[in-house]
């Protein structure tokens, strides 16, 4: 009964290559988000979607696709991949009010090789 | 500029000391705080949120952080530091956005020693 999940856990891969991270939530939120936790751990904001329709979109590489076919998942594609890309990746949800629950999943650690 | 600024990336104690964690937070609108906990190898788990209710929050596991509008900070702290709580402490804000981002700070890394 994971409230939010993300596959896979942990991705290795070569540079130039294309990759995907899934995300589910079963809270019923309204609101998805991707954020990156570089390698000092700081974490920020990449795109946050609410009910399929995308409502942040941080200054990153257009190489980062997000996808959201249903308010329940938020998927990132990765084209072209960097070294500069190894990070965290964490999916989270939350409702659409303003004292809000944020709800992380667990992680996806990406190392492009 | 910075909407949270957590004061040192590393603090230690022993165990059975008291623990504090300092956040200041430099946003113009009311804010909504929170303190994120996060162990080795593991997501964000929400500790305790202040949104404009009472100043004292308590949390899970023992922690509680008190807002002070005249101080701009949201310190968080424990009587009495376990082993079990070493992690990585992150304080943020949303600045009471409706778009929902999280400003974090940059972390500390607590430390407990036996």
């Amino acid at each position: 009964d994971t409230a939010v999940s993300q596959t896979p856990k942990y991705l290795v891969t070569q540079m130039g290559n294309d990759k995907s991270i899934k995300c589910e939530q079963n809270l019923g939120h309204d609101t998805m988000y991707w954020y990156k936790q570089d390698s000092k751990k700081f974490l920020k904001i990449m795109f946050s979607y609410n009910n399929k329709e995308l409502i942040i979109n941080e200054t990153v590489p257009n190489r980062f696709s997000p996808k959201s076919p249903d308010k329940a998942h938020l998927n990132l594609h990765i084209n072209s991949l960097e070294l500069g890309d190894s990070a965290v990746y964490f999916c989270a949800s939350s409702p659409r009010d303003r004292g809000r629950d944020y709800t992380f999943g667990s992680g996806t650690r990406l190392t492009v090789v | 500029a910075q909407s949270v600024t957590q004061l040192g990336s590393h603090v230690s104690v022993s165990e059975g000391a008291l623990v504090l964690l300092r956040c200041n937070y430099s946003s113009s609108v009311p804010p909504y705080l929170f303190w994120y906990v996060q162990y080795p190898n593991q997501g964000l788990q929400l500790l305790l949120k202040y949104t404009s209710a009472a100043t004292l929050v308590k949390g899970i596991n023992g922690f509680e952080a008190e807002f002070k509008k005249s101080e701009t900070s949201f310190h968080l702290t424990k009587p009495s530091a376990h082993m079990s709580d070493a992690a990585e402490y992150f304080c943020a804000d949303n600045r009471g956005s409706t778009l929902g981002r999280l400003y974090f700070g940059r972390g500390t890394q607590l430390t407990v020693w036996p």
